[in-house]
């Protein structure tokens, strides 16, 4: 089946500095990638819709200039939290579309900034 | 906007019975799609079963089936025969026909007990 793979699954940063999660696509093209956050025990809130080759789509009270998406290529998409602080310390995982088929998750990326 | 709601946070069984989650939804569109999916400890989000909203017949995967009740916005999952496996969080998720992106429930923890 289809394949997403998410990269890192963990990583701790300071305050202040930025961390890159990347989402590709394994076996399959995807020109629509989706970004979400979710917070313990609580449910997955989309932030953004990544687009192959143009702007992401940010859902309302997304900060654009924190939350950087490119997405470059027909299988890699990524994710840039800049100038990074506690409170963006969450559960971020991507999702990309196989059309008729659904939607296919990676495995997501714990964010802890100290 | 479509909102999906969940009114069960927690449910719990014996192994071998059989549990029902409910979910409802709310949308003026025609054309859907409608999942369920389960994500165990480890955030691995997989799809159990989807729905799509011009069938009328109800889907079913193995011991994963559903009632959908399109008139009553209705959409539960019920798993037969359950089994310790089936321990995670689930989650009914709703997307428009066209419009790509996912509306998640807020999730529903099911315990299957030994």
């Amino acid at each position: 089946g289809a394949v997403v793979s998410q990269h890192p699954s963990r990583v701790i940063c300071k305050s202040g500095t930025s961390v890159k999660i990347e989402c590709r696509s394994l076996d399959f093209q995807a020109t629509t990638m989706f970004w979400y956050r979710q917070f313990p025990k609580q449910s997955l809130m989309l932030m953004a819709t990544s687009n192959e080759g143009s702007k992401a789509t940010y859902e309302q009270g997304v900060e654009k200039d924190k939350f950087l998406i490119n997405h470059a290529s027909l299988t890699l998409s990524t994710l840039t939290v800049t100038s990074a602080h506690p409170e963006d310390s969450s559960f971020y995982i991507c999702s990309a579309e196989q059309g008729h088929d659904g939607y296919t998750f990676g495995s997501g990326t714990r964010l802890t900034v100290v | 906007a479509q909102t999906v709601t969940q009114s069960q946070p927690e449910m719990s069984v014996q192994e071998a019975e059989t549990v029902t989650l409910s979910c409802t939804y709310d949308t003026s569109e025609n054309n859907y799609y409608l999942f369920w999916y389960k994500q165990p400890p480890s955030r691995q989000m997989i799809l159990v079963i989807r729905q799509e909203a011009y069938k009328q017949q109800n889907a079913t995967e193995n011991r994963f089936s559903v009632n959908f009740q399109k008139a009553a916005k209705s959409f539960s999952l019920k798993i037969s025969d359950s089994q310790l496996g089936d321990t995670a969080m689930y989650f009914c998720a709703f997307s428009p026909q066209g419009a790509q992106k996912l509306v998640f429930g807020q999730g529903t923890r099911l315990t299957i007990n030994p």
